[in-house]
């Protein structure tokens, strides 16, 4: 299996632009996690999805930025317009359906964004 | 709120050593915690994941334990080498689908 795969993998882009981050999970994963890693905050969690429907959200600093998963091969998420403060690495996950307590999140390389 | 606090923030020790990171959260009432390695400019791969009714898990030269009702949990590296310099992060999974992340213990291990 070829793993989480993410594009752009770096994306340098001048505030005020939309950005596009797109990831595919691993095939059979029904669960996708897109999150951000700072230096000051560290990793969390922006939104997940089962099953391709948005379950949490609480994650999404503002309106700016939106999340996608149209179907079970692909998402995106989207910033726009952009800012300096947006500046990260965007990382996604997915994870297979699981019973009980096990739970295992597989990652992506990640997107390091740079917004001028 | 879950909180997850990693001590030290980083680490250099010799080649040999063996070495214990830190790792502990606010709310007992985690399904798991996961330990995560994560190399300079790549994204995160799991090296154990031990479930509430766990007390430890192994792995090769890797041993992760888990205090619930102290909320504590160490990782335990035997006989460290250079190759395991990397930020290891840990994170707990309460009842929804989240993870919670420290923010990483910096490993450097110097031959």
């Amino acid at each position: 299996d070829a793993g989480v795969i993410q594009s752009p993998r770096h994306e340098v882009t001048e505030m005020g632009q939309e950005v596009t981050l797109r990831c595919k999970p691993i095939s059979g994963h029904n669960s996708l996690f897109w999150y951000r890693q700072t230096m000051m905050r560290g990793l969390e969690l922006l939104i997940y999805f089962n099953n391709n429907v948005p379950i949490d959200d609480s994650g999404m600093p503002e309106d700016r930025f939106s999340a996608k998963m149209p179907n079970a091969s692909f998402s995106t998420l989207k910033i726009q317009p952009s800012e300096p403060r947006d500046s990260a690495v965007y990382f996604c996950a997915s994870s297979p359906y699981t019973t009980g307590y096990v739970y295992e999140q597989y990652f992506g390389p990640g997107t390091r964004l740079t917004v001028t | 709120k879950q909180e997850v606090t990693q001590i030290p923030a980083a680490l250099s020790v010799p080649e040999g050593e063996n070495l214990v990171l830190n790792c502990s959260f606010t709310d007992s009432a985690i399904y798991n915690l996961q330990w995560f390695r994560q190399d300079p400019g790549k994204g995160l791969t799991s090296l154990l994941l031990i479930q509430s009714s766990q007390r430890e898990q192994t792995s090769g030269r890797l041993n992760a334990s888990l205090d619930k009702s102290s909320g504590r949990s160490t990782l335990y590296i035997a006989a460290s080498q250079p190759g395991d310099s990397a930020t290891y992060l840990c994170a707990v999974k309460g009842g929804s689908e989240k993870l919670v992340f420290g923010k990483g213990t910096k490993l450097t291990v110097n031959p």
